[in-house]
């Protein structure tokens, strides 16, 4: 156990439609990152915040948006879903923000139908 | 640009030794790191090279030379449960993104 809890572990939807996945990082950890990992792909870095500010920004699409609470935990919205964002989605954590020494969740697998 | 090059497979026995190599394409970058998948789970850190040379972790080493552009991850006493992906990566100090490579993937036959 990483101890990075994701939720929800499946989400099916339909396209068009918008969704939150969510992330707690483990403790103590001030780092989040966000990666998509479609079917035979490496990890594609999304977003990374840092103590609830946007630290570094990868490939993210403009229709998906993250933040950071200041409880830590984070969100990632995916707006107007295309069947093509059918992937597993990963957040990690880390103590550092420069390290790239990251603990990752379990993933949340995401069907646009 | 900033690129990662591993080879996407690679075969060893089981008991034997295994070298996951990487390659990378990028101008600077504050380490290389290597994570292991296996296939439906999430990847896990193995290990973290800031500087050059070799890092020990029980059965796993890694090796990093920046004057070579070049890194890679021993396994020793390969066992079947090490079947799995093998990702290296890299922080970009030029824009802090985080490049994975595509991931090796490790077949071991008994």
């Amino acid at each position: 156990d990483s101890g990075v809890t994701q939720t929800p572990k499946h989400l099916i939807t339909a396209t068009g439609q918008r969704v939150t996945l969510r992330c707690s990082p483990r403790s103590g950890d001030l780092s989040v990152y966000w990666y998509q990992q479609s079917l035979d792909q490496g990890l594609q870095f999304l977003i990374q915040y840092y103590n609830g500010e946007e630290r570094a920004k990868g490939n993210i699409l403009e229709r998906f948006s993250a933040q950071q609470f200041p409880d830590l935990h984070s969100e990632l919205n995916l707006s107007s879903l295309e069947l093509g964002d059918s992937a597993l989605y990963f957040c990690a954590s880390s103590a550092s923000d420069r390290q790239n020494i990251q603990y990752f969740g379990a993933g949340t697998r995401l069907s646009v139908l | 640009g900033q690129s990662l090059e591993q080879p996407s497979e690679v075969t060893a026995v089981e008991g034997a030794i295994v070298q996951i190599n990487c390659t990378y394409q990028t101008s600077g970058f504050y380490g290389l790191s290597w994570y292991q998948q296996h296939d439906g789970g999430a990847p896990t850190f193995l290990s973290y090279n800031a500087l050059d040379g070799l890092e020990e972790t029980g059965r796993f080493s890694s090796f990093l030379s920046r004057s070579d552009s070049y890194g890679y991850l021993l396994l020793q006493e390969l066992q079947m449960k090490d079947s799995a992906s093998y990702f290296c990566a890299v922080r970009d100090t030029r824009d802090d993104k985080i490049i994975f490579g595509k991931g090796t993937r490790l077949h071991i036959l008994p």
